[in-house]
């Protein structure tokens, strides 16, 4: 049973460049959720998809956007890439809501630096 | 708001030593509770969880008791090992009008043979 994936592994970009980053939820999963990981620090929330749309928002910029594919697949765009902008992204899948917020497992990450 | 308050690291233990990381959390009502790990270059792991009051979460020798009363949830370990070191993570996942985890700001495990 194949866990999160994610992809690409590492990325490197410069100050105004665009970034897509890919991830495919847990077998069985359709919700999927993304966190940004600054180094040495916990993640922290950026949005959730459910059914293709955005259920809900952490405290994140309109610059951070995303998207949800009907087989529950999620990209993270980032546009107008800052050097703050650099930290580990994690992709996070859950199943299916049932009254309340179900376990998160979380795929590798991918490692975006911005230079 | 919800918030998660754990034990500054590092922490550095021989091996077969006990391991407490202490965790507190602020929510409402009655949040789930979890652990997660991180290896090193590595993305989260769960470690364990718990989603009511004087539930026991416990996996892979680690556990943790959810305590209403203190709002605690501590993470416990017998007999820690080298490949026990990590980064770990306590978070929480509000009762009902959020998906969004929580989590504090990690504590780093070194284990020294």
């Amino acid at each position: 049973d194949a866990g999160v994936t994610q992809s690409p592994t590492h990325l490197i970009k410069t100050r105004g460049q665009q970034v897509t980053l890919r991830c495919s939820p847990k077998s069985g999963h359709d919700t999927v959720s993304w966190y940004q990981q600054a180094l040495g620090q916990g993640p922290q929330f950026i949005f959730q998809y459910y059914e293709e749309e955005e259920r809900q928002r952490g405290n994140f910029p309109d610059r951070f956007s995303g998207h949800q594919f009907p087989n529950y697949s999620s990209e993270l765009n980032v546009n107008a890439l800052l050097l703050g902008d650099s930290a580990l992204y994690l992709c996070a899948s859950s199943p299916r809501d049932r009254g309340r917020g179900e376990t998160q497992y979380f795929g590798p990450g991918t490692r975006l630096l911005v230079l | 708001g919800n918030s998660v308050t754990q034990m500054e690291g590092p922490v550095t233990l021989s091996e077969e030593a006990f391991l407490t990381i202490n965790c507190t959390y602020t929510a409402t009502g009655y949040p789930s509770l979890f652990w997660y790990v991180q290896y090193p270059g590595e993305g989260l792991q769960l470690l364990l969880k718990a989603t009511k009051a004087d539930d026991k979460g416990s996996n892979k020798g680690f556990e943790a008791t959810y305590r209403k009363e203190t709002t605690s949830f501590h993470l416990e370990k017998g007999s820690v090992q080298v490949s026990d070191s990590a980064v770990y993570f306590c978070a929480l996942l509000p009762w009902a009008g959020s998906y969004q985890l929580t989590f504090g700001k990690g504590t780093k495990l070194s284990v020294i043979p």
